[in-house]
């Protein structure tokens, strides 16, 4: 099993760009979640799901669009790129919530 | 407002020490209480606490929950250079384990 598989790993966008980070999970899970991660913040929560079909929003979910039409995938949109969005990005999964979140290796953006 | 707070924010020891991180919290409709252990890249799952009073083991690593006081500590003991890492505490709301709000984490560095 591949686990929880992020791609880009960097990336770097001008201001006003928009981009798709993609996130990919074969381990059947149905909750699947996008954190960023910013020096001296933690993990902060943009979007989360619960399943295909249905997803809600976290601690900070403006600038940010999710789509979850498939277990497997939960793609995280960037819809103009501003440069308060610097961060990295880490997408985590879990089967039900019972045995805490499986996260992948994040992606790293800048935007100057 | 969903709020995990961790102390220290940095910790330094020497190999072999015995540190205890801790980890309040306030969210609504509390579930769960997680710990987690961030090196280079993503978070690595260590535990999980629902239960007030039961401690969690696993090797060298403890932790207890306090719902009633509204804490979490979790202990190292016979510290090792490979400890080092940033310890992530969250914990879980709404009454569900899927939505997790995390505390900034502590930076732990053991020196030989």
């Amino acid at each position: 099993n591949a686990g929880v598989t992020q791609t880009p790993k960097f990336q770097v966008l001008k201001t006003g760009q928009s981009m798709t980070l993609q996130c990919a999970q074969d381990m059947n899970h149905e909750y699947m979640s996008w954190y960023r991660q910013d020096p001296g913040m933690g993990l902060r929560l943009i979007h989360y799901s619960v399943g295909a079909g249905i997803t809600d929003q976290g601690e900070v979910p403006n600038g940010y669009n999710v789509s979850r039409s498939t277990t497997e995938d939960f793609p995280l949109r960037l819809l103009s790129a501003a440069p308060s969005q610097t961060s990295v990005y880490f997408c985590a999964s879990s089967r039900t919530g019972l045995y805490g979140y499986t996260f992948g290796s994040g992606t790293r953006l800048t935007v100057v | 407002e969903d709020k995990v707070v961790q102390s220290p924010l940095s910790l330094v020891v020497h190999e072999g020490d015995t540190v205890t991180l801790n980890c309040s919290y306030e969210v609504t409709n509390f579930r769960s209480l997680l710990w987690y252990k961030q090196e280079k890249k993503a978070p690595t799952f260590l535990f999980m606490l629902t239960s007030s009073g039961i401690e969690k083991k696993s090797g060298r690593l403890s932790s207890i929950l306090d719902k009633k006081e509204l804490f979490s500590i979790l202990n190292i003991t016979a510290t090792q250079t490979g400890d080092s890492a940033v310890y992530l505490c969250a914990a879980s709301s709404g009454g569900s384990n899927y939505k997790l709000t995390f505390g900034k984490g502590t930076l732990l560095t053991v020196n030989p």
